[in-house]
């Protein structure tokens, strides 16, 4: 079954802190995978993308990295600012030669940034 | 840039009225169209595929004679739902596609239907 795994549920942590932000995909055949911001009440907005063959990807302050391996992708938060208080969803698409509807969603970790 | 707008951003009906809402792709014409429902705390949940000039193909479970989709242009797409209940009362999200090498999806921003 196609399934996406974030970790942990939610985070709390001090303003200025980094902080890892855990995804796990059972996800097949593989297209790429993504890291959205949501804020509460807005719509996701695109953070990262990645494909395959990429390990690592950064945009400021947000770092992705994918091991396809093992499944497994971080979203890397340096020096959190009150503003990245959000949720942060995990989103691979699956691959099926030019399909554009299959999105396998994660729950998302609920990020609470604190001054 | 791909900007994807939605309208309106919240509404309240009672039960039993229809509720159109309209997302429209502003700065780039879309492929495709999607449109989601998100219940708190849950992720956001597939409802339809929307294609410029054809029909929507719906994901298993989402009625649609309920759930009416129009796609009238590469542009715009609305979502109207119809008779609505109390339990369709929840965070409608539309995304749109402008064929990218990744066939990124760009979100626009939600709406809150609340029916009473």
């Amino acid at each position: 079954k196609n399934q996406v795994e974030q970790s942990p549920q939610s985070l709390i942590i001090l303003e200025g802190k980094n902080c890892t932000l855990q995804c796990n995909y059972t996800v097949s055949p593989f297209s790429n995978l993504r890291w959205y911001k949501q804020d509460t009440g807005r719509g996701p907005v695109s953070l990262t993308i990645m494909t395959f063959s990429e390990n690592t990807k950064s945009n400021g302050r947000y770092t992705a990295t994918l091991d396809a391996d093992t499944k497994q992708s971080s979203l890397h938060i340096t020096a959190s600012q009150l503003s990245d208080s959000a949720s942060y969803i995990c989103v691979v698409t699956l691959n099926y030669g030019g399909s554009q509807g299959n999105l396998i969603f994660g729950k998302g970790t609920k990020l609470s940034v604190k001054p | 840039g791909a900007v994807v707008s939605q309208h309106p951003s919240w509404v309240i009906c009672k039960s039993g009225t229809s509720v159109k809402i309209e997302c429209r792709s502003l700065d780039f014409q879309a492929t495709t169209m999607f449109w989601y429902r998100q219940f708190p705390k849950q992720s956001l949940m597939l409802m339809a595929t929307s294609n410029e000039g054809s029909k929507a193909t719906y994901e298993q479970g989402v009625e649609k004679d309920k759930f009416l989709i129009n796609h009238a242009s590469l542009t715009l797409s609305t979502l109207t739902v119809t008779s609505a209940h109390p339990e369709d009362s929840s965070f409608y999200i539309c995304s749109a596609t402008k064929g990218t090498v990744y066939n990124e999806q760009f979100f626009g921003p939600g709406t809150r239907l609340t029916v009473l």
